[in-house]
Parts: structure tokens; C-alpha cells; sequence
């Protein structure tokens, strides 16, 4: 079935540091993939995403590149924030199949 | 103008109870979807409908119970509440079933003891 494995562990970096999270996916078919982030005690807002190979979603300074030959969409940005600090999940879906597969998400932590 | 809203945003109960959380959403979207997020944070879908009509459904306990009353709202109903039922619940729409972008709730942290 449909998977998505993101990196282990929680990322805690200092301000201003360049942030990556890697994302690599399982799907038949061509999925569609997803940035979601949750800022504590919030629940999931979409970040950014791609609907189709090397589409580069960006927001917020943020970017991730939809790599069909590695079916990888990691997640970058260049200086990153306080206010940055949160779960970042990374997610697909195959159209016609509305259900989101999700990664297990980073806790991203940016010390001042 | 919330897009998607829960109700509760908290529900501590104990062991045994029945209760309900409530979604709805004013986007004029078709579907609505259930999540479970566990204490590590992982999601995984719970059930889906489309217009009033249920077209996912995971393995999930029949002591849940999923309810639309229209296409803009999709309750839950939790018979006999476990401990492991302690989890965020994440309601969440999507334009139709072709539709692979949802839109999230703030989430229900439902603690049983």
C-alpha cells in the first residue's frame, strides 16, 4: 500500500539555521504529496505540495521538490525561526483516492 | 469564519462512557474525513464520507460510530470508551473525493481514565 517514511527522531537547530526533513514515499500510481505542519495545540494546516514530478511546492520560505526517481520530497528552508518550531508531516495521496497517507512527522525545535 | 470546527476541544471522561464530538465545516465541501492522532503523533484515518454516504472505513472498532446528518457536518459517536481511545481526534474536509487537498480542525483531546 501507499507509505510515507520521514526521517527519525526530533531536529532541534538554532535560529537562523538551514532546516531539512527528509521525506521518501511508496505508491502505485502518481501521487500527489504534501507538507502538513501543527504548531502546538493547533491542528494540521497545509504547507505546501506538488501535484506532479520536479513541481517544487514552496511557502513561507519553505520549499520541497517532488523527486520521482529517488520518490523523494524533502523539506527545506534557509534561516529558520522561532516561530518555526512545530510537527511537520509529510503526506500523499494517489487521485482518486482520497485518503491521506502520513508520514510520523518531525518535531522541529529552534532555539533562539 | 472558522473553515473546519470541533467540539469539544477537551473531553475527559471515564472508562466505560459513552460520548460525541461533533465536526463541521463551512466550506461547501463534499467530503469529511476522522483522524486519529496517537500520543507519538502518528495519524491515521479513521472513516470518510462523501455526501451523507461512507466510503472509508479502517479498521476501526465498531464502539466507534461515525454520523452525517448532512455534508457539512460529521459527528463521532464513542460507545464504552477504552484507555487506549486517549488520542487527539482530527476532523478534517476535502472539496470532493477527487480531491486530495483536506483542510484540518483544531482537533478534540479526548484523556479517558
Amino acid at each position: 500500500g501507499d507509505s510515507v517514511t520521514q526521517m527519525e527522531g526530533p531536529v532541534t537547530l538554532s535560529e537562523e539555521a538551514f532546516l531539512t526533513i527528509n521525506c521518501t514515499y511508496t505508491a502505485t500510481g502518481y501521487p500527489s504529496l504534501f507538507w502538513y505542519v501543527q504548531y502546538p495545540g493547533e491542528g494540521l494546516q497545509l504547507l505546501l505540495k506538488a501535484t506532479k514530478a520536479d513541481d517544487k511546492g514552496s511557502n513561507k520560505g519553505f520549499e520541497a521538490t517532488y523527486r520521482k526517481e529517488t520518490t523523494s520530497f524533502h523539506l527545506e528552508k534557509g534561516s529558520v525561526q522561532v516561530s518555526d518550531s512545530a510537527v511537520y508531516f509529510c503526506a500523499l495521496s494517489t487521485y482518486g483516492n482520497n485518503r491521506l497517507a502520513f508520514g510520523k512527522g518531525n518535531q522541529v525545535v529552534v532555539i533562539p | 469564519d472558522t473553515a473546519v470546527s470541533q467540539t469539544p476541544k477537551y473531553l475527559v471522561t471515564q472508562m466505560g462512557n459513552d460520548k460525541s464530538i461533533k465536526c463541521e465545516q463551512n466550506l461547501g465541501h463534499d467530503t469529511m474525513y476522522w483522524y486519529k492522532q496517537d500520543s507519538k503523533k502518528f495519524l491515521k484515518i479513521m472513516f470518510s464520507y462523501n455526501n451523507k454516504e461512507l466510503i472509508i472505513n479502517e479498521t476501526v472498532p465498531n464502539r466507534f460510530s461515525p454520523k452525517s446528518p448532512d455534508k457539512a457536518h460529521l459527528n463521532l459517536h464513542i460507545n464504552s470508551l477504552e484507555l487506549g481511545d486517549s488520542a487527539v481526534y482530527f476532523c478534517a474536509s476535502s472539496q470532493d473525493v477527487g480531491s486530495n487537498e483536506q483542510f484540518f480542525g483544531p482537533g478534540t483531546r479526548l484523556t479517558v481514565l
